[in-house]
């Protein structure tokens, strides 16, 4: 199982980026895939998550209105498109593979190696 | 500010036993939702080290292992080894939030 993300880097206040995540080593429309984000000196975040058939999206508040998170099950691939980024949105971002039998029980069992986005005049 | 409290910091030799404790509240943990363990080395993947409170995945080894009572977990590493520096992070599930949430995470130095 690997995952890799790319598209990070350093976009100006108000800015917009789109990351992807490449996944090979399974079937990836069987799972939920997440977001999750850390800022420098601080804990994980969630970020967004989307269901295999990308029927179920959920967003977390802080970033809810200005990203989109969707998939391409061909290319098997995810994406997070950012908008109106801000300073407080950098940070290192990682896409996950969610597992579990509901949201009780979710959790990550694989993790991509993260892509920095850096939010700076 | 992370939705499940953490230590910034614990440490022990070579050989010895450690334990990092997660605290929630009756949103989360206390609500009976899973606590899961992470491994993050910087600049790596996080690599999961526990799932549904106490269990290990294949790969793992048994010198981890974890306990949850009311609205804490707590993770145990013994025979430390070198290696083992790392951060350690809790994550579970608050249903207030409905959101998947975190420990600020804790490291781990080995002395």
């Amino acid at each position: 199982v690997q995952l890799v993300e790319s598209g990070g880097g350093l976009v100006n206040p108000g800015g917009s980026l789109r990351l992807s995540c490449a996944v090979s080593g399974f079937t990836f429309s069987n799972y939920v895939m997440t977001w999750v984000r850390q800022a420098p000196g601080k804990g994980m975040e969630w970020v967004s998550s989307i269901s295999g058939s990308s029927t179920y999206i959920s967003y977390a508040d802080s970033l809810k209105g200005r990203c989109t998170i969707s998939r391409d099950n061909a290319k098997n691939s995810l994406y997070l498109q950012m908008n109106s980024l801000r300073a407080e949105d950098a940070a290192v971002y990682y896409c996950a593979r969610l597992i579990g039998g509901g949201f009780s029980q979710y959790y990550f069992d694989f993790w991509g190696q993260g892509t920095l986005v850096t939010v700076s005049s | 500010q992370s939705v499940l409290t953490q230590p910034p910091s614990v440490s022990g030799a070579p050989g010895q036993r450690v334990t990092i404790s997660c605290t929630g509240s009756s949103s989360n943990i206390g609500a009976g939702n899973d606590v899961h363990w992470y491994q993050h080395l910087p600049g790596t993947a996080p690599k999961l080290l526990i799932y549904g409170d106490t269990n290990r995945p294949s790969g793992v080894p048994d010198r981890f292992s974890a306990s949850k009572s009311d609205t804490s977990a707590s993770l145990a590493i013994t025979g430390l080894q070198a290696e083992d520096e790392a951060d350690y992070f809790c994550q579970s599930y608050d249903t207030t939030l409905t959101a998947l949430v975190f420990g600020g995470g804790t490291k781990l130095t080995v002395l």
